[in-house]
């Protein structure tokens, strides 16, 4: 069945580094690519998305590109800020489907 | 605002008390879900709903109940809570189905059972 897998946490960078939380998938077809993120307290929110292979996802800085060939949808930020402190979590849904499939997560603490 | 309501926030129950935890969303969508998130196990799906009447079990829905009568609201019933089922809750919702629009999430119900 399908799966995802993303890197363990906890990630703890310094206000400005750049960060990769890394995101590989197994499915059968061309399913749609998620990031979520979830600030302590709150529920998750879609943070990007990608439909199709190539496509690039972005919002508030943070980008991830749909490859098709590696199986992966890498999180990045050129910047973090220590208001990126949050869990991090990768999905991916089938088109028409009725399933997301979530990754366990990753911790991001960001210290000033 | 477009938005997913859950509530109580917060609940505190004993085991047996039935409860309802309610979710309602006002972005007209057609696909709603409920998910538990326990530490180490991450998000796992209980039920999910493609529309008025039509409902599915997802992954763990032993010990839960659903119903959807309005296109608006999918409540969660817990017949006879268990300690087992202290957990994190959220109810989702998104557009028609997962494919390739992504999830609107309430702000989540903290249930502890004892």
């Amino acid at each position: 069945g399908d799966s995802v897998t993303q890197m363990e946490g906890p990630v703890t960078l310094s206000e400005e580094a750049f960060l990769t939380i890394n995101c590989t998938y197994t499915a059968t077809g061309y399913p749609s690519l998620f990031w979520y993120v979830q600030y302590p307290g709150e529920g998750l929110q879609l943070l990007l998305k990608a439909t199709k292979a190539d496509d690039k996802g972005s919002n508030k800085g943070f980008e991830a590109t749909y490859r098709k060939e590696t199986t992966s949808f890498h999180l990045e930020k050129g910047s973090v800020q220590v208001s990126d402190s949050a869990v991090y979590f990768c999905a991916l849904s089938q088109t028409g489907g009725f399933k997301t499939i979530f990754g366990a997560g990753t911790r991001l603490f960001v210290k000033a | 605002e477009a938005q997913v309501t859950q509530n109580p926030r917060y609940l505190i129950t004993v085991t047996g008390k039935k409860l309802t935890v309610t979710c309602s969303q006002n972005m007209n969508h057609e696909y709603m879900s409920w998910y538990r998130q326990d530490p180490g196990l991450g998000l796992r799906q209980i039920y999910y709903s493609m529309n008025v009447e039509v409902t599915d079990k997802g992954d763990v829905p032993e010990g839960y109940k659903v119903s959807r009568k309005e296109k608006r609201n999918f409540p969660l019933i817990l017949e006879s809570p268990s300690p087992n089922q202290t957990s994190l809750y959220f109810c989702a919702s998104s557009y028609r189905d997962t494919g390739g629009y992504g999830y609107t999430f309430g702000s989540g119900t903290r249930l502890t059972v004892v």
